[in-house]
Formats: C-alpha cells, structure tokens, sequence
C-alpha cells in the first residue's frame, strides 16, 4: 500500500540559508511520481515541484530541488536560499501507476518558519 | 482563466443536513478531484474523475456522492452531514495525471 511519511513537524531556518524537509514513501508499484506542495497561511496549496520514478535526474526549479534517492524511498526537498515568504506547510504526495494512476496519498506535512 | 473555483467558501450544516459543494475548471483538464484536510493533516483523496464521465473512490468515500457533470464541473454532495465532515475541502484538476491545480478550498462546519 501507498504510504508518505514526513517525521519533521516544524522546522526553523535562518532567512538565506538552505533547508530540507524529508520525505520518505513506501509503494510496491514501479512507475509513481513524488510532488511537494507548498501551503501557506492564507490556506492555497502551490504545486512546487515533480519528480518521476524513472527520470534519472534530480528535479529542479528555481530554488527548489528533489533529492530523489530511490534505494532508499526518499525524496527530499531542498529550498535554497531561504526567505521570509517561504514560511508555510510543506507537503509531499506520492501517486502510483504511472501516466493511468490517478490515486494522490499526501504526507502529514512539514511546517517550516523562516527567522529574519 | 480563473483556473479552479470553488463555491462556496464557508458553510455551516446542522447534522443530518446536505449540501452540494461546486468546483469548477477552466483549464481544459481532463482529471479532477475532491480532498479533505483536517486540522493539522495532509489532504486524504474523497473522489476522483479521471475524465469526464468517469468517477472512482479515493481514500475517505463513505458519506459522500460525486458527479462529473461536464469536462468543466465536479460536484460533490454530502447527503446527509455529520461532525465528523467538518473539514477544508479542496478541489482540484490535472492535464493528466501530472501536478495539480487546486482550488481556494470550502471550509465546512457541521454542528
């Protein structure tokens, strides 16, 4: 069965420095994708980043990235460069079956504080 | 494009009570969907349309109904509220089955 954990319930940085939220899935289905989520206090959810189990390469855009480690399950994401707007709820979702699956799991979040 | 909207924003239900909470899209997509997020949760998927015409359980179905109107809409109705549906509903759609667009949510309360 799908399943997204995310073991870090509140994070601090300090405003310009680079953090990780973590994020570790389990599925026994080869073709899934991983996303990350961004939710801030006025409660929207922004799409931020796409990784497919099968790129090669670790995602990017802009000042995120997708430490994709497929042996171990776990698809971090890295924010570089910290500013006071990223403060908010971070999300990581898994969706099994490739292009034909539609079934979104998110984990419990991660809420991330950013200090001026 | 207004991308995807949601009405309405707030609803208060007596339990017992239904309602129909409307979404729509206009982006072209052909997948849309229906989550709940819970106080200090991540969303959990209620219903899902794949395309239009097609509708399939997600991972909380019981208690509520869908329909897939048009490519454009889908509703999703709650037949008969309980606490336990106090909730944020979201709404959202894909080209395929890539990122999703959400929208602003429903914030529901049933007393």
């Amino acid at each position: 069965a799908q399943k997204i954990t995310q073991t870090q319930p509140g994070m601090f940085v300090q405003e310009k420095e680079a953090v990780t939220l973590d994020c570790t899935y389990d599925t026994s289905d080869p073709s899934y994708g991983l996303f990350w989520y961004k939710q801030p206090s006025s409660g929207e959810m922004i799409f931020l980043i796409y990784q497919g189990s099968y790129d090669q390469q670790n995602a990017t855009e802009g000042r995120y990235s997708l430490n994709f480690q497929k042996a171990r399950k776990s698809a971090n994401l890295v924010i570089s460069a910290s500013q006071l707007g990223d403060s908010a709820m971070y999300f990581c979702a898994m969706r099994e079956g490739g292009t034909g699956g539609f079934k979104t799991i998110f984990g419990a979040g991660t809420r991330l504080f950013v200090k001026a | 494009n207004a991308g995807v909207t949601q009405t309405p924003k707030f609803q208060v239900l007596k339990t017992g009570q239904s309602m129909t909470l409307q979404c729509a899209q206009d982006m072209n997509h052909n997948s849309m969907y229906w989550y709940r997020q819970d106080p200090g949760m991540g969303l959990r998927l209620i219903y899902y349309s794949a395309s239009e015409g097609t509708t399939d359980k997600g991972e909380v179905p019981n208690g509520y109904n869908v329909s897939r109107l048009n490519k454009r809409e889908f509703s999703l109705r709650l037949e008969s509220a309980a606490p336990s549906q106090t909730s944020v509903y979201f709404c959202a759609s894909s080209p395929m089955s890539y990122e999703q667009y959400f929208g602003p949510g429903t914030r529901l309360t049933v007393t």
